[in-house]
């Protein structure tokens, strides 16, 4: 079956790193996801990895991918206020199809 | 110049009415989305369009019905409202099935 768990909280200070974390059961998902929810707001896509790639880095974020133990991670460096928002993961076996949702990790950065 | 737009943006009802909720994009995407969000942000696919043509349905109650007019429209209509139904829903349009999705900002509905 598909379950994607995160831990519900994170909070951080203004400049640190942020590390949030998903675990998912699925280990024929080809494509793994990382969305960002502001408050009042619908999602937007952040970034996205393939099964076959092990880290992806895109300016302040590195997502990282441990396959055989099915965890996956968001990095924010230099975290801003304006990051302060819920964080999904997602997976799904073909494309952005059929997305399956983790439980959002509401993230807090205090001044 | 609003991409994925959801009319209207909150909705309060009673048990038993009959509402819809709408849904434009005008991206000119081929496939589009229904999400429902419920009060611990778990969030789940619902239905999924392709060109008008269903081609996603999770097993929802058939309380809930999609109608897509059009390609640029998706809406949902929901029969007999239950207090269960209380949630934000969250419509999205992709180019291709296996398109990036593109969220609307969500519609919350409260059902008393």
């Amino acid at each position: 079956g598909e379950d994607v768990e995160q831990s519900l909280f994170l909070s951080v200070r203004e400049g640190d790193s942020s590390v949030i974390n998903c675990t998912y059961t699925d280990s024929s998902s080809t494509y793994l996801y990382w969305y960002k929810q502001e408050p009042g707001a619908g999602l937007q896509l952040l970034t996205y990895i393939f099964s076959n790639m092990d880290m992806k880095q895109d300016q302040r974020l590195t997502v990282l991918l441990n396959k055989k133990d099915k965890h996956l991670s968001l990095r924010i460096a230099d975290t801003q206020t304006g990051d302060s928002a819920i964080y999904f993961c997602a997976e799904s076996k073909a494309g952005f199809q059929k997305l399956v949702f983790g439980t959002g990790t509401r993230l807090l950065v205090s001044p | 110049d609003t991409a994925v737009s959801q009319t209207p943006k909150y909705l309060v009802t009673q048990m038993g009415n009959d509402k819809s909720i709408k849904c434009e994009q005008n991206l000119g995407h081929d496939t589009m989305y229904w999400y429902k969000q419920d009060s611990k942000k778990f969030l789940k696919i619902m239905f999924s369009y392709n060109n008008k043509e269903l081609i996603i349905n999770e097993t929802v109650p058939n309380r809930f019905s999609p109608k897509s007019p059009d390609k640029a429209h998706l809406n949902l209509h929901i029969n007999s409202l239950e207090l269960g139904d209380s949630a934000v829903y969250f419509c999205a349009s992709s180019q291709e099935t296996d398109g990036e999705q593109f969220f609307g900002p969500g519609t919350r509905l409260t059902v008393l």
